[in-house]
Formats: structure tokens, sequence, C-alpha cells
């Protein structure tokens, strides 16, 4: 069974549109992650919510608004999307007591044309 | 705030041979965890190695070891036994242990494996 999973995989889309992409962990963790790792493979925190509730938000644009419907979901929706966003963005889980051991998802390549 | 450096680009090894990575960190925190992150191409982030920052002894696991060296704010990671299966990317990452629980990576390493 996969840990966490992302959807999709892969997402290209026009300068502009809206977008969503979910994440989904069944490992029981309370606490999730975005983190974005850009063309030169550099990756980043955005987010982290603990229980639905958002505990990290690294100067992200507010284009990007974070949604936790459920501890076991932490979804990414991106408004107006634009050229810079094009990367791979990555979900992870962990448990608060056991920070250090993330889990990440395969990631989903953004593509904006 | 914490930082990482990884200041190896890229590197290469013969297969079998034996390969040492860089990363030097900065923080303030007085406990943290060290990590050692493979992407390969499949960009699956798989966990390595850690390092608890208490703790002297060297992580290993299997054909990866570590040397952590504290006072230095040193954390090299060495591949023994290079495989073909090793070529990927490599990051090293710091995360705290109380507040925000985020990781910091560095700029990662491209490791070649040549057969």
């Amino acid at each position: 069974d996969t840990a966490v999973s992302q959807t999709p995989k892969y997402l290209v889309t026009q300068m502009g549109n809206d977008k969503s992409i979910k994440c989904e962990q069944n490992l029981g963790h309370d606490t999730m992650y975005w983190y974005k790792q850009d063309s030169k493979k550099f990756l980043k925190i955005m987010f982290s919510y603990n229980n639905k509730e958002l505990i990290i938000n690294e100067t992200v644009p507010n284009r990007f608004s974070p949604k936790s419907p459920d501890k076991a979901h932490l979804n990414l929706h991106i408004n107006s999307l634009e050229l810079g966003d094009s990367a791979v963005y990555f979900c992870a889980s962990s448990q608060p007591e056991v920070p250090y051991e993330q889990y990440f998802g395969p990631g989903t390549r953004l593509t904006v044309t | 705030a914490q930082t990482v450096t990884q200041s190896q680009p890229e590197m290469s090894v013969q297969e079998a041979e034996t390969v040492t990575l860089s990363c030097t960190y900065d923080t303030s925190e007085s406990d943290y965890y060290l990590f050692w992150y493979k992407q390969p191409p499949s960009r699956q982030m798989i966990l390595v190695i850690r390092q608890e920052a208490y703790k002297q002894q060297n992580a290993t696991e299997n054909r990866f070891s570590v040397n952590f060296q504290k006072a230095a704010k040193s954390f090299s990671l060495k591949i023994s036994d290079s495989q073909l299966g090793d070529a990927a990317m490599y990051f090293c990452a710091i995360g705290g242990i109380q507040g925000a629980q985020k990781l910091v990576f560095g700029q990662g390493t491209r490791l070649t494996i040549n057969p």
C-alpha cells in the first residue's frame, strides 16, 4: 500500500489557470507538509499542517492555498498560475512526536505554459 | 534560521569504490537531526541515513555511513562499494526537534557511478 500518495503525478496547464494537487497519507500521521522543488532541484518547505491546523507558512504567495479536509489529506490549490510556479511539489507526513521521520509522496511535476 | 550547504554540485565514482559527499550546516538549536536523502530519476525522496545531534556515535546503514563533526558543523556521507543503483541526487537536510518541524535542505549533489 502507498503510504503517501499524490494526484496527479504530472500536470500541464496554461498561465492564469487554477489547479489543485491532492495528497493523502494512510500512515495515521497528524502532520503533513508541502515542499517545492524548483528547476535547480532546490527543495523548500511551503506549508505544514498539524491535525488540520496551519503551523508553517513560509512566505508563500497567497495564490497558494493549502486545504486540509481531514488529517489524512492536505491539498494544494494554486490560483492564477504563473510560469515561475513550474516545479515539482512534494507532499510529506510525520508524527509530531517523531518529526524527523518525514515520509514523502512521489511528487507532482507541474508545468505552466 | 537553519542553513545547509553542499559544496559539490556533482561527484562521480567508479563502481565498487568509495565516495564521500560533503555537507556543512548552521543552526542555533542545541538539539536537532541531520539527514541524507537520495532522489533517483524516479524523483522519489528516499531517506538514506539519519543522525541525532546529541549522539556522538556516527550513524551507519549498511554501505552508508556518516562522519558527524558537531563542533565543525559538518555532516558528510560515505558510500562504500558504490553500486550503479546509487546514482542519484543526494540531499543533506537538517530538522529541529521542537517547534516547527520543517526540513531544511542543501542544494544537492548529483552522484554518477561509472561502470
